[in-house]
């Protein structure tokens, strides 16, 4: 089974743009969550979809929103980007069925806002 | 969120034990303990998870507490693929929907 795959892996943008991150989540697995991962704060967590509806949400700004699609893969938006926006973005999928399943991440996309 | 404790660093030998703890004092009675950890430039991997008994598989084994305020994880012959922070969650039995709390972790240092 392939993994879950993270597009782009890096990229670079400047203050004021939006960017759009995309993520597929393993086979079956109808749950995706969003996670930040930064020197400063380490990892926090964004949001969680399944089954295209969002389930629960982290402490973060309105700018960070995400959707779901109905093949379960998700993408999330940060628009008005800022210079502390810059940070690992890592997505990790699980089936959805259990509380205690594994969570399986990706290998994230690095953003850098200059 | 109940929240974890753990060393920022610890240093091993390659092929020697490796014991990471991990204190959790404010744990509910449906909260279990989770490991990952992330190797460089990688995303975190799931190590182990338990309730109240320990649990061993092919990576490590899981010591818990009678009281279940702290826990251990187990590596027993560390080799240089694994170095990396290990992080110690509390994730609720209950509910459909939850969230990883990842603390700060303990960076393990692996030398040759």
């Amino acid at each position: 089974k392939a993994g879950v795959t993270q597009t782009p892996r890096y990229l670079i943008k400047t203050r004021g743009q939006q960017v759009t991150l995309s993520c597929s989540p393993i086979s079956g697995h109808r749950s995706v969550s969003w996670y930040q991962q930064t020197p400063g704060q380490g990892l926090q967590f964004l949001f969680e979809y399944f089954s295209e509806t969002q389930r629960n949400k982290g402490n973060f700004p309105g700018r960070f929103s995400g959707r779901q699609f109905s093949n379960s893969r998700s993408e999330m938006n940060v628009s008005t980007l800022e210079l502390g926006d810059s940070a690992l973005y890592l997505c990790a999928s699980r089936s959805g069925r259990g509380v205690q399943e594994t969570q399986y991440f990706g290998p994230g996309t690095r953003l850098l806002v200059l | 969120d109940a929240k974890t404790t753990q060393p920022n660093s610890m240093e091993s030998n390659e092929e020697e034990p490796v014991h990471l703890p991990c204190n959790h004092s404010t744990i509910s009675g449906t909260d279990y303990i989770h490991w990952y950890r992330q190797l460089p430039s990688q995303g975190p991997e799931y190590v182990i998870h338990g309730l109240t008994s320990n649990v061993n598989n092919r990576m490590a084994s899981l010591a818990i507490a009678e009281d279940r305020k702290s826990s251990t994880l187990i590596l027993h012959r560390a080799t240089l693929r694994d170095a990396a922070v290990y992080y110690c969650i509390l994730r609720d039995g209950q509910g459909g929907s939850e969230k990883l709390v990842f603390g700060k972790g303990t960076k393990l240092t692996v030398n040759p």
